[in-house]
């Protein structure tokens, strides 16, 4: 059975940083791309990038790239995502997902305020 | 960034009537491989999304069959042919061809 356990979420003040985690089983990590998608407190998805299943190319949305890094561990089956300068805005549940969106997981809340 | 816009926000029907959902796309979705990258998610109620279809009309195998996807280029359909409990939530339609992907804003089935 395919699971994707996050973690790392929580309050976090404006300005700082955040790395949240991704734990999958159930499948060969290795072999797959994994993307973030975050979903917004009034429902909106968007998507945040995907990372190459060998680590070696990452793709991102445009409005993020510059603050979110998107890492693995294929030794770990982890995923990672390094949030950075953290906005007001950046307040969502973070899921993190396989290869084409076919698997996600439970999410975790991301709450940015002071 | 394609825009994805899905109507209606939100459908309210009887179990066993059918409901049809709409997602149009604000560029083509026909890739240079030829295939359409158009997908669809369910969310129920208090849950993480949950895959129901790839590619316009190919069905996850766990997915049962009175679900039926539809279109192309920029217009698509997701239907469902009699509407059971199980099926209420919120879906999704995103695309997968250009980037960054694009989620439509999500359409909520309720019961009537």
């Amino acid at each position: 059975e395919v699971q994707l356990v996050e973690s790392g979420g929580g309050l976090v003040q404006p300005g700082a940083s955040l790395k949240l985690s991704c734990v999958a089983s159930g499948f060969t990590f290795s072999d797959y791309w994994m993307s973030w998608v975050r979903q917004t407190p009034g429902k909106t998805m968007e998507w945040i990038g995907d990372i190459k299943y060998d680590g070696s190319y990452t793709n991102y949305a445009p409005s993020l790239k510059n603050r979110f890094t998107i890492s693995r561990d294929n030794a770990k089956s982890t995923l990672y995502l390094q949030m950075s300068n953290v906005r007001s805005e950046d307040t969502a549940t973070y899921y993190c997902t396989r290869q084409h969106l076919d698997y996600w997981g439970q999410g975790v809340m991301v709450t940015v305020s002071s | 960034d394609v825009v994805m816009t899905q109507t209606p926000v939100s459908l309210s029907l009887a179990i066993g009537q059918p409901a049809s959902i709409s997602c149009k796309s604000s560029q083509s979705l026909l890739g240079t491989s030829g295939k359409t990258f158009l997908n669809w998610i369910l969310q129920r109620p208090g849950q993480s999304p949950k895959r129901l279809i790839y590619q316009v009309s190919k069905l996850y195998s766990e997915v049962p069959d009175r679900f039926s996807g539809s279109g192309s280029e920029t217009e698509f359909t997701l239907k469902i042919s009699r509407v059971e409990a199980e099926d209420l939530g919120v879906y999704y339609c995103w695309q997968g061809t250009h980037f960054p992907r694009t989620f439509g804003g999500g359409t909520k089935l309720e019961l009537k």
